[in-house]
């Protein structure tokens, strides 16, 4: 079963500030999933990647697969950037075909103004 | 479009009572999964449809949970006999394939389920 860790666990930062969240995996995996969850709210996927790099505004989301290690980063941070971001890959079970995800614990990440 | 959605988004019950939990998932997505966010285990796996067979039901925490979907489409998560440890924030989530983890999930707003 892939295991997932992410680091940091708890982040705080200051509004404009370049924030990054990682993630390290244990067994290959077709894709990497960044998902983002604010306070009360509904999960929102936010990249799904397999190779190399992605982006979308200010938001940067980078994987290695030689080294199992995937990097989410925020540019000019903004007060409303503060949630939980959680990285997940698929499930690996020996009778393959398993299409769920394992979850990482998040990070919390707040963006004081 | 309309996104998943999810029934009751609340529900309170007795330990020992049944409960069932309903997901829509978004129209034409054939794969559906059930997730689990409880505040000591984070997120979980539960089970995975494709169309209305579940390949992986090896998430199921015990034999008082069992889910189905009918159609293809909605899925009904079933909670028998339920104990406190049960209180969690139930999740849908739908994607549009299901192969290898590598189509993005689309998550409903979840089902904050409370046993008292």
């Amino acid at each position: 079963k892939n295991e997932v860790e992410q680091s940091p666990q708890n982040l705080t930062a200051q509004e404009g500030e370049f924030i990054t969240i990682n993630c390290s995996y244990s067994v290959g995996i077709s894709a990497l999933h960044w998902l983002q969850q604010h306070p009360g709210g509904g999960i929102v996927s936010l990249f799904m990647l397999s190779s190399g790099k992605k982006k979308h505004g200010r938001l940067i989301a980078t994987i290695n697969i030689q080294e199992k290690h995937s990097s989410l980063h925020i540019t000019a941070s903004h007060p409303r950037d503060s949630a939980v971001y959680i990285c997940a890959v698929p499930l690996m079970y020996s009778g393959g075909g398993a299409d769920g995800l394992t979850f990482g614990k998040g990070t919390h990440l707040i963006i004081q103004p | 479009g309309a996104g998943v959605s999810q029934s009751p988004s609340n529900k309170v019950t007795e330990k020992g009572k049944d409960v069932e939990l309903r997901c829509d998932p978004i129209s034409g997505h054939t794969a559906l999964y059930w997730y689990r966010q409880s505040l000591g285990q984070g997120l979980e796996f539960l089970i995975y449809f494709q169309g209305n067979s579940a390949p992986d039901k090896s998430g199921l925490p015990s034999d008082r949970f069992s889910a189905e979907r009918t159609g293809g489409s909605v899925s009904t998560l079933t909670i028998q006999r339920t104990q406190q440890e049960d209180s969690a924030v139930y999740l849908c989530a739908s994607s549009l394939h299901g192969t290898g983890g590598t189509n993005t999930q689309y998550f409903g707003p979840g089902t904050r389920l409370t046993v008292l």
